[in-house]
């Protein structure tokens, strides 16, 4: 039972490149969520989804796009990458929403020179 | 709109000393609690949640929480806290009219000294 994966571990851009984070997760969970982790700022939530084929956007949307074409796959998308999204973002998974606890992946460090 | 505060953002304590972490949130509604520990270099794990019932919950490695409804607080304890609690802690909230939004504070890194 892998939890939640993320792929890849670490990456380096140029500005103006494009990537896309994949988000995995092996336990049926509906929810899946996108974090960017910076120092000071805590956790802050990109986009989020409550269930196949929905997204939603959260505190800092701009920059990125996502989608959930199938429930197990949670894609993270950045068209045109900045150094300001030079961040450490996570992945989790929960059940649902109320009275579900969430389950984090192990990150991805990204760079953007 | 929703939001956590955590008052600390850096705290150093000896060995044994006591620990407390202040949480509070903005939400008028329903609301699940959590706190989460970050280990250097790993990823969030749960350490204790709140979603109804008894308000004082107890969590891994001796952690405890109270929820105190009236001042939307949920201040992490532990009485004698360990060099392996070394960390950073982050509260978070799940308000039940906002689906799908689990919000986080800014984190607080403890720093133990043996």
């Amino acid at each position: 039972n892998a939890g939640v994966t993320q792929t890849p571990k670490f990456r380096v851009l140029k500005t103006g490149q494009s990537m896309t984070l994949l988000c995995a997760q092996d336990m049926n969970h509906e929810y899946m969520y996108w974090y960017r982790q910076d120092p000071g700022m805590g956790l802050r939530l990109i986009h989020y989804s409550v269930g196949e084929g929905t997204t939603a956007k959260g505190e800092v949307p701009d920059g990125y796009n996502v989608s959930r074409l199938k429930k197990q796959n949670f894609l993270l998308g950045l068209e045109s990458a900045a150094p300001s999204q030079t961040s450490v973002y996570f992945c989790a998974s929960s059940y649902a929403g109320l009275n579900t606890e969430a389950f984090f992946g192990q990150g991805t460090r990204l760079t953007v020179v | 709109a929703q939001s956590v505060s955590q008052h600390n953002h850096h705290v150093i304590l000896s060995e044994a000393a006591s620990l407390e972490l202040g949480c509070n949130y903005s939400y008028g509604g329903t609301v699940n609690l959590f706190w989460y520990v970050q280990y250097p270099g790993q990823h969030l794990q749960l350490l204790l949640k709140y979603f109804s019932g008894d308000p004082l919950v107890k969590g891994i490695k001796g952690f405890e929480a109270e929820f105190i409804k009236s001042k939307f607080s949920f201040n992490l304890r532990k009485p004698s806290v360990q060099w392996s609690d070394t960390a950073e802690y982050f509260c978070a909230v799940h308000g039940s009219s906002n689906t799908g939004k689990l919000i986080f504070g800014q984190g607080t890194t403890l720093q133990v000294k043996p």
